[in-house]
């Protein structure tokens, strides 16, 4: 079964750090497009971060980029978010998701997030 | 970046009823359009992929239309498993933005 089980949130001090992980079974993270997507208390969905399959192409949204860094250790079949320099306004569910890709008759990539993971609870508090 | 807006932000509707939600990019993405079902506390749910590609399981009372910047997702006959908030996705260059979603409830 494909699966995507996100752990290693809880309440953090601002200023501090936390590393959320997201442990892959049924597919082969290196093989995909990774995603953190994240949704604040009663709010919608925000793209965080994406590392490509070939591991070279991390891209972070702004409001993260410099203070989270996505990885992936392909030996443990697992996505990682190292996130330091936490805010009060980072506080949210973060999901990991597998990317797909469809090709079109032109050889056109589309992108999308086809399985996700329960997602992981990060509160930001003093 | 790209803004994506929907409309409405949320609407009543009964068991049976045609719903359509619409979608709306700042620029123009082509048909790089995704749309996720949420229902409260559990993770996004892919449906229509490439503006209009059913994902594999999915119901298909659910269709996806549209190109350039104007989207929409059309639920034919609302069953009881279908109040939830619906997001559409563009995923034409990063970010890959989210809409700010809209709501489905029980009329």
């Amino acid at each position: 079964e494909v699966q995507l089980v996100e752990s290693g949130g809880g309440l953090v001090q601002p200023g501090g750090s936390l590393r959320l992980s997201c442990a892959a079974s049924g597919f082969t993270v290196s093989s995909h497009w990774m995603h953190w997507v994240r949704q604040a208390p009663g709010m919608g969905l925000v793209w965080v971060s994406h590392i490509d399959s070939n591991g070279f192409n991390r891209l972070y949204a702004d409001s993260v980029q410099g203070r989270f860094t996505i990885s992936r250790d392909n030996a443990k079949n697992t996505l990682y978010l190292q996130m330091n320099s936490l805010r009060a306004e980072d506080t949210a569910v973060y999901y990991c998701a597998r990317g797909n890709t469809y090709y079109d008759f032109w050889s056109r990539e589309y992108y999308y997030m086809d399985v996700w993971g329960k997602g992981t609870t990060v509160t930001v508090s003093s | 970046d790209i803004q994506m807006t929907q409309s409405p932000s949320s609407l009543s509707a009964s068991v049976g009823d045609r719903v359509i939600i619409t979608c709306r990019a700042s620029q123009s993405i082509s048909t790089y359009l995704n749309w996720y079902q949420q229902k409260p506390g559990k993770a996004p749910k892919l449906l229509i992929y490439v503006a209009s590609s059913l994902q594999s399981g999915v119901p298909s009372r659910f269709g996806g239309s549209g190109s350039g910047t104007d989207f929409t997702l059309t639920i034919s006959s609302l069953q009881p498993e279908d109040f939830a908030t619906y997001y559409c996705q563009q995923s034409h260059s990063a970010p890959f933005t989210f809409g700010p979603g809209t709501k489905v409830d029980i009329k």
